[in-house]
């Protein structure tokens, strides 16, 4: 089953507007992990951040973690229609030895030059 | 590019065959993950592999098993297909060392069982 829950599940927008999306999880993590994947192809690492930290950025990536909420979100700002890709939150619980990720659903993201 | 190589790309079997899907870690890492992600869902974690072993596995039964080679190469392995095993299936590799690892994905091998 899906620890994680994307919000929305699909947002379509213009080039150069910013994105928002929205994670939430339900057990305690080590750290939040955020992918792209590209029409079903491999996942793409963007960005991690770990459970003591409240925000993080990247280029025009910027993450935040509310570990009271259980809830992270990713902004991707002055969008291009290359971003267009469907983008995951990985929580990582490390319960025991090792890193296992799960997966949310994912938000399908659509950027209209 | 991330490193991580699968083969073969895309696969078709039929239901109650055997399959087996490899991966090549990126150079440099010791353990290799793999995930199974159905269409329009997010991948699910079948087991991961560290030092040639099991290091912790999901809720996949037993008939999903798995090597990882002194090189770190992996394999995944599939008895009796079942048409819901028709997925997109995904290593990734990562060097266990702390708790804030990165897991690099290679690009998948899509199986379709008929």
């Amino acid at each position: 089953s899906q620890q994680g829950e994307e919000d929305p599940q699909a947002l379509s927008i213009q080039e150069g507007e910013n994105a928002t999306m929205n994670c939430s999880y339900k057990t305690s993590i080590n750290n939040l992990q955020w992918y792209r994947q590209n029409s079903g192809r491999g996942l793409v690492h963007l960005i991690l951040i770990r459970s003591n930290e409240r925000e993080k950025h990247s280029g025009r990536l910027r993450v935040t973690l509310d570990t009271s909420k259980k809830s992270s979100s990713l902004l991707i700002t002055a969008s291009r229609a290359a971003d267009t890709a469907s983008y995951f939150c990985a929580t990582d619980a490390r319960e025991t030895s090792g890193s296992r990720l799960t997966f949310g659903e994912g938000t399908q993201l659509t950027v209209n030059p | 590019e991330t490193g991580v190589t699968q083969s073969p790309t895309h696969l078709i079997k039929t239901r109650g065959q055997q399959v087996t899907l490899r991966c090549s870690s990126q150079s440099g890492h010791n353990t290799v993950s793999w995930y199974q992600q159905a269409l329009g869902q997010g991948p699910q974690f079948i087991f991961q592999y560290y030092r040639e072993e099991e290091n912790g596995r999901g809720n996949f039964p037993p008939r999903f098993s798995g090597l990882q080679f002194p090189n770190y190469s992996s394999e995944l392995n599939v008895n009796a297909l079942e048409l819901d095993d028709s997925a997109l299936y995904l290593c990734a590799s990562s060097f266990l060392m702390t708790e804030q690892e990165t897991q690099y994905f290679g690009p998948g091998t899509r199986l379709l069982v008929l």
